[in-house]
């Protein structure tokens, strides 16, 4: 099925353990976004992409790293991971920037003890 | 930056009752949207308003965007159980901008 796929979809890690949240959409959406959600927050965007080899940040990009070396794959890297990045993490794209129409993943939970 | 405000932060209707819910801005978009999060899933479109003034419907929900380009609304109808999650506004302000969302209103519908 066309769509944004999303793994895994649960984590637990330890503090100061490093993991990769990957996300991968099969439409040929040129733009990607990572968005956290946490309770009462809504969505914040942490990193986003316009294409193959362009990223930037977002509003919440620190502890944070993202490649885009495939217009298909963005994957998300915590280097560091603290209790403070414990959230539900959500990968979207879509054909362009200002485009209506995203898509999103259905969420990795992330949990840091 | 820009923020939508969306409140209260919860909502709790019986089944069969409209609702409303507001979204505000103190920033002009050009673009408004509503989303839907069911429980445990990414947020869907439900409608997507381009024009000041705009009603849209889609089924048993209507969107408006505010004629002063500064708010919208959404409104359900005849609630049922399967409306509950998690509605978030969100805007455009421009052709290569990024969305920016409202944190979201939890409906919980009573049967």
């Amino acid at each position: 099925n066309a769509g944004v796929t999303q793994t895994p979809k649960f984590q637990v890690l330890k503090t100061g353990q490093s993991m990769t949240l990957q996300c991968a959409q099969d439409m040929n959406h040129e733009y990607m976004s990572w968005y956290r959600q946490d309770p009462g927050m809504g969505l914040r965007l942490i990193h986003y992409s316009v294409g193959a080899g362009i990223t930037d940040q977002g509003e919440v990009p620190n502890g944070y790293n993202v490649s885009r070396s495939t217009t298909e794959d963005f994957p998300l890297r915590l280097l560091s991971a603290a209790p403070s990045q414990t959230s539900v993490y959500f990968c979207a794209s879509s054909y362009s920037t200002g485009a209506v129409g995203y898509t999103f993943g259905s969420g990795t939970r992330l949990t840091v003890v | 930056g820009q923020q939508l405000n969306q409140s209260p932060q919860s909502m709790f209707i019986q089944e069969g009752e409209d609702v409303s819910m507001n979204c505000t801005s103190s920033s002009i978009f050009n673009t408004w949207l509503w989303y839907k999060q069911d429980p445990g899933e990414g947020p869907v479109l439900l409608i997507a308003l381009y024009k000041a003034g705009e009603l849209t419907s889609n089924g048993r929900l209507t969107a408006q965007f505010g004629i002063t380009r500064k708010d919208s609304f959404l409104n359900i109808s005849a609630s049922i159980p399967s409306d509950v999650g998690i509605y978030f506004c969100a805007g455009l302000t421009g052709a290569n901008s990024k969305l920016t969302f409202g944190k979201g209103i939890t409906l919980s519908v009573r049967p």
